[in-house]
């Protein structure tokens, strides 16, 4: 089975500053790690993926992410923040099974401050 | 042309009715999804159909019943509904075993009042 942390429910960072949200994995088996944005009452909008390769990965709207083995790890930044950047970010993993399950963290609320 | 298409995108209704939920995916997946998103943000799945068939089928209430006519089509249908059944319901869509992860339709908010 596979599970995610994402460490930090809220974040707050100011225009223009970097943005990191963290995200730790739980798996038995190499595994397939996604980051996804949902803005107020939308749904989610896939920003990057890892499933093998280059363990930086770039997504949309100039975030990047890092696949971390020795750490389990998987954190989402941006260099620089944008006000559109405020929204739900969420962690996801699955495994490359036959029931393709993806399994979401927690959620880590952005804001950003002008 | 949207990808994934949930209907009704509001649904408000009384306890102990009967609902049904429609989802339609035009990306050709095979695969098919039902999420549930409480009130604080937790996507919990709840069913998966790979061409037509039940693939996953989470720790759900029976009063909840999932059905794929077709590849292209996942519907929900849910009985008796209770106060806590209200939340953010959202289909998704992939082609399983790519990696390419999931295609979220915009999501049908559920109130029971």
């Amino acid at each position: 089975a596979q599970s995610v942390t994402q460490l930090g429910s809220h974040v707050s960072v100011s225009e223009g500053a970097l943005v990191l949200l963290r995200c730790n994995y739980s798996s038995s088996v190499p595994p397939y790690l996604f980051w996804y944005v949902q803005y107020p009452n939308q749904g989610l909008q896939l920003l990057l993926k890892y499933t093998t390769g280059a363990t930086l990965v770039k997504g949309i709207n100039g975030f990047e992410a890092e696949f971390k083995k020795s750490e389990t790890s998987f954190h989402l930044t941006k260099p620089s923040a944008h006000m559109s950047d405020a929204a739900e970010y969420f962690c996801a993993v699955s495994g490359r099974s036959n029931d393709y399950k993806l399994s979401f963290g927690a959620g880590t609320t952005v804001t950003v401050r002008a | 042309d949207t990808a994934v298409s949930q209907t009704p995108k509001y649904l408000v209704t009384q306890m102990g009715n009967d609902k049904s939920i429609k989802c339609e995916q035009n990306l050709g997946h095979d695969t098919m999804y039902w999420y549930k998103q409480d009130s604080k943000k937790f996507l919990k799945i709840m069913f998966s159909y790979n061409n037509k068939e039940l693939i996953i089928n989470e720790t759900v209430p029976n009063r909840f019943s999932p059905k794929s006519p077709d590849k292209a089509h996942l519907n929900l249908h849910i009985n008796s509904l209770e106060l806590g059944d209200s939340a953010v319901y959202f289909c998704a869509s992939t082609q399983r075993l790519e990696g390419k992860g999931y295609t979220f339709g915009s999501g049908t908010r559920l109130t029971v009042v």
